[in-house]
């Protein structure tokens, strides 16, 4: 069956070191998106891609980074971890249109 | 710009009383609307959309242009209808309709 995997599960990394969050699909879709859910704010986009060499900014890039070299991978790069980036990340992928999105079981980073 | 706003953060009911999950929306073109659920320490999952107009869980939720609203509803709830449910918005001027927008969730309690 397609899926959708992120990894790590959990992390904790310190202030200022760079972070990698893993983002993986075999639903072969164009389309995958990065959120942060944080009480309050709800899901938030931070960046997201239409096809391979595409990246675009959502409303909370500042900070991150993300490259698409295949279909099936959208790496999320924390360039300099900050503890406001402390939250939960869930990573999605969809067909084109108006379909349905399907989620990663999300990552819970914690910068001390 | 595309935008979705839950006004209520928690909802709390009783079994076997109505709910009503308020969304409203603002874009500029025609778009498409979804409910996603998201049980405790679990991902999002799609709920309902708009486009197919069907009814799950007991769940249903009318388009209301005039009113820009989406509101999602049950006639009576249920103990495992306890969950974060957010409303999304599928539109966008580029990418034909790819981009995913989320409302801040509203935290459904149903007390026994």
């Amino acid at each position: 069956d397609a899926e959708i995997t992120q990894s790590p599960r959990h992390k904790i990394t310190e202030t200022g070191r760079q972070v990698t969050l893993a983002c993986h699909q075999t639903w072969n879709h164009n389309n995958m998106f990065w959120y942060r859910q944080d009480l309050g704010h709800g899901l938030r986009l931070i960046h997201y891609s239409y096809g391979v060499q595409d990246t675009n900014k959502g409303e909370v890039s500042d900070g991150y980074s993300v490259s698409r070299s295949n279909t099936e991978d959208l790496p999320l790069t924390l360039e300099s971890a900050a503890s406001s980036q402390t939250s939960v990340y869930f990573c999605a992928s969809k067909a084109g249109g108006h379909t349905e999105a399907f989620f990663g079981q999300g990552t819970r980073l914690t910068v001390v | 710009a595309q935008r979705v706003t839950q006004p209520e953060k928690l909802l709390s009911v009783f079994k076997g009383a109505p709910v009503e999950l308020k969304c409203n929306y603002s874009y500029s073109g025609s778009p498409e609307l979804f409910w996603y659920v998201q049980y405790s320490r679990q991902r999002l999952q799609l709920l309902l959309r708009h486009i197919s107009r069907e009814s799950i869980k007991g769940f249903t939720a009318d388009l209301n242009k005039g009113e820009t609203s989406f509101h999602l509803k049950k006639p009576f709830a249920q103990e495992e209808d306890s969950a974060m449910y957010y409303c999304a918005l599928s539109g966008g001027l580029t990418g034909g309709g790819n981009k995913l927008t989320f409302g801040t969730g509203t935290q459904l309690k149903v007390e026994l």
